[in-house]
Parts: structure tokens; C-alpha cells; sequence
């Protein structure tokens, strides 16, 4: 059974500062893994696919990275802002769903 | 984007009612659509997986009774929560997917209930 850890289970910054936030899962035979974003009381907003093939991808100032083989994934977010305060959820699809980690909720500090 | 709509949005009813929620894939073709239950501060936790046309298939531990499900349409798969009490108060959400398996899931916005 996939299980997906999400470190810290919380992250409060300063605006402007880097954020780091991690995700491990324990199976490595996945199709791909998921970065969402979701605001309280919201659903989610996908924010990066990488494919277990790659080894990240980035859009804006938002960039993951992918280490399929020690089961980690790392979201990367430049220059934070307060519009970044959400909870930031991994997800990785193995077989036919995705498992999802407790997420990392974050708080940018004006 | 694509684009996934779920309605309500929030329900509030008396203990006993039946509650259905839509969720409906916008502008794409949904072979296979994933209901989800959320209790606050936790993550999702997948309650069944439905193709259109066939009988949903339910995680282990989710009451297949208690919770209906029907996907009739390639656009449009129901989730209904039969004779709801107070402990059926959750944050459901439903996602959709086409029949590639690296293609991502798209979520809808959520659909608070709360039991009485």
C-alpha cells in the first residue's frame, strides 16, 4: 500500500523568502506525481505533473523536482508572496488512483 | 484548462435525508471519475472510482449503500448519500480523468455537507 509523507505538516515565512516543501512515498512504481494547491474550504488546483520518466518541470516560479528511485519529490516556490498561503498536497498515481500525502500548509508573512 | 464542476457547493439538511452531489467534466470526455472524502486537516481519501457504464468500484471499508454512485455520461457522475446522519458531515470531492493514466486529474471545487 502506497503510503505519501508530506515535511513539515506546516510553514510560515516571511514574503520574499524561498519555500522548500517535501513529499515521499514508500512504492516507486509510479505513473506520475502531482503537486496541488487547495485553499480552505476549496478544492484543488493542480500546480505540476511530472511523469516518472522526468526529473521535474517548472512553471513560474514554481518548480518540482522528481527522485523516482529514494521515493522523494520536492516543490520549490521563488519569491513567495501572501497570495502562496494555501496547503500544498502531493499526489502519486500508481495503478489506477492517486494517493495523497497530509499536505504541508503555508502561511507568507506580509 | 480543463475544467470540472461540482454542485452544491454546500448542503446543509435534516439527519435521514438523502443528499446528491453532480460533478461534471466541462470540456473533455471523463472515461473514469474518482469521488473523495476530506475531514478537516487531513488529506483525501479516495471512496470509490467510477467508469461510465459500469458499477463503481468502492475502496475498502466505503458502504456502497450508503454511498450511490452513477456515472451515466462520459461528462456527468453522481454521488449520492443515502439516509445521511451527522457522521457523513465531510468535505466530498470529486475528480475526473481521461483514460490515459498520465494524464493528470482535474478536481472540482468541493462540496461541503453537513447533517443535522
Amino acid at each position: 500500500k502506497q503510503e505519501v509523507t508530506q515535511i513539515p505538516a506546516a510553514l510560515s515565512v516571511p514574503e520574499g523568502e524561498n519555500l522548500v516543501l517535501n513529499c515521499s512515498f514508500t512504492d516507486s512504481a509510479i505513473y506520475n506525481l502531482q503537486w496541488f494547491r487547495q485553499d480552505p474550504g476549496k478544492g484543488l488546483t493542480s500546480l505540476l505533473l511530472i511523469q516518472s520518466s522526468q526529473r521535474e518541470q517548472t512553471s513560474g516560479r514554481l518548480n518540482a523536482s522528481l527522485d523516482k528511485s529514494s521515493g522523494r519529490s520536492t516543490l520549490y516556490i521563488a519569491a513567495s508572496q501572501p497570495g502562496d498561503s494555501a496547503t500544498y498536497l502531493c499526489a502519486v498515481k500508481d495503478d489506477y488512483k492517486l494517493s495523497f500525502g497530509a499536505g504541508t500548509t503555508v502561511t507568507v508573512r506580509a | 484548462g480543463a475544467v470540472v464542476s461540482q454542485h452544491p457547493s454546500w448542503v446543509i439538511c435534516k439527519s435521514g435525508t438523502s443528499v446528491k452531489i453532480e460533478c461534471r467534466s466541462l470540456d473533455f470526455q471523463a472515461t473514469t471519475m474518482f469521488w473523495y472524502r476530506q475531514f478537516p486537516k487531513q488529506s483525501l481519501m479516495l471512496m470509490a472510482t467510477s467508469n461510465e457504464g459500469s458499477k463503481a468500484t468502492y475502496e475498502q471499508g466505503v458502504e456502497k449503500d450508503k454511498f450511490l454512485i452513477n456515472h451515466a455520461s462520459l461528462t456527468l457522475s453522481t454521488l449520492t448519500v443515502t439516509s445521511a446522519h451527522p457522521e457523513d458531515s465531510s468535505f466530498y470531492i470529486c475528480s475526473a480523468s481521461t483514460v490515459s493514466s498520465n494524464q493528470p486529474q482535474h478536481f472540482g471545487d468541493g462540496t461541503r455537507l453537513s447533517i443535522l
